[in-house]
């Protein structure tokens, strides 16, 4: 059992380009979540997924999509890059979504945008 | 929305001494309080979690304290060892915002030997 990965584990992108970053569960959970870290903020949360056909919007949505096709898979797009979007990215996922689910982190990605 | 505060940024200390982190959260309505550990270029990995009904929780060499009046919440680490090195995280949410956590910047903990 994986668990939860994460790719690319690293990349880096002009300006302008459109990117998306791969996350995938084995764990059949409901909820599935993206998360940007940067240096002092700690972890923000970009867009969510409480089951599969949903998606919300979260502390950071600008310049991000997301979409929820299935359980396992949730992909996070940058239609078009900008070097603020320059981070690392964390996908993590939680069994039903309840408030007080433990969440588990993919290993991240790590995005520079140059 | 939620805003969590977490201090110090960075904690150094001496192998076997207690390390202790603060977080504040400001919306009243929060009930669920975990804290993350994350080493160094790993991903960030849940330690303990305490939610509102209770006022302390232990599990070994770890505890947390939650304060409801005052709206804080502690991380308590015992006779620190240098594994315990890492980057901790609190977070704070409340069950009509189901899972979304909000994170506090972490504090970055160094365990001298």
């Amino acid at each position: 059992i994986a668990g939860i990965t994460q790719a690319p584990t690293s990349q880096i992108l002009a300006a302008g380009r459109r990117m998306t970053l791969r996350c995938t569960q084995d764990m059949r959970h409901n909820a599935m979540y993206w998360y940007r870290q940067d240096l002092g903020l700690g972890l923000r949360l970009i867009h969510y997924s409480n089951t599969a056909g949903t998606t919300g919007k979260g502390e950071v949505p600008d310049g991000y999509s997301v979409s929820r096709a299935n359980t396992d898979d949730f992909p996070l797009t940058l239609a078009s890059a900008v070097p603020s979007q320059t981070s690392v990215y964390f996908c993590a996922s939680s069994e039903r979504g309840a408030a007080t689910d433990t969440q588990y982190f993919g290993p991240g990605t790590r995005l520079t945008v140059l | 929305g939620e805003n969590v505060e977490q201090h110090p940024s960075t904690l150094s200390v001496q192998e076997g001494d207690s390390a202790v982190i603060k977080c504040t959260y400001s919306d009243s309505a929060s009930n669920y309080f975990p804290w993350y550990k994350q080493e160094l270029g790993k991903r960030p990995q849940l330690i303990i979690d305490i939610r509102s009904n209770v006022g302390e929780k232990k599990d070994q060499r770890i505890a947390v304290t939650l304060n409801k009046t005052a709206k804080h919440f502690s991380l308590h680490i015992t006779e620190t060892q240098p594994e315990d090195s890492a980057v901790y995280f609190c977070a704070a949410s409340r069950k009509a915002a189901g899972n979304k956590l909000t994170f506090g910047g972490g504090t970055r903990v160094l365990v001298k030997p």
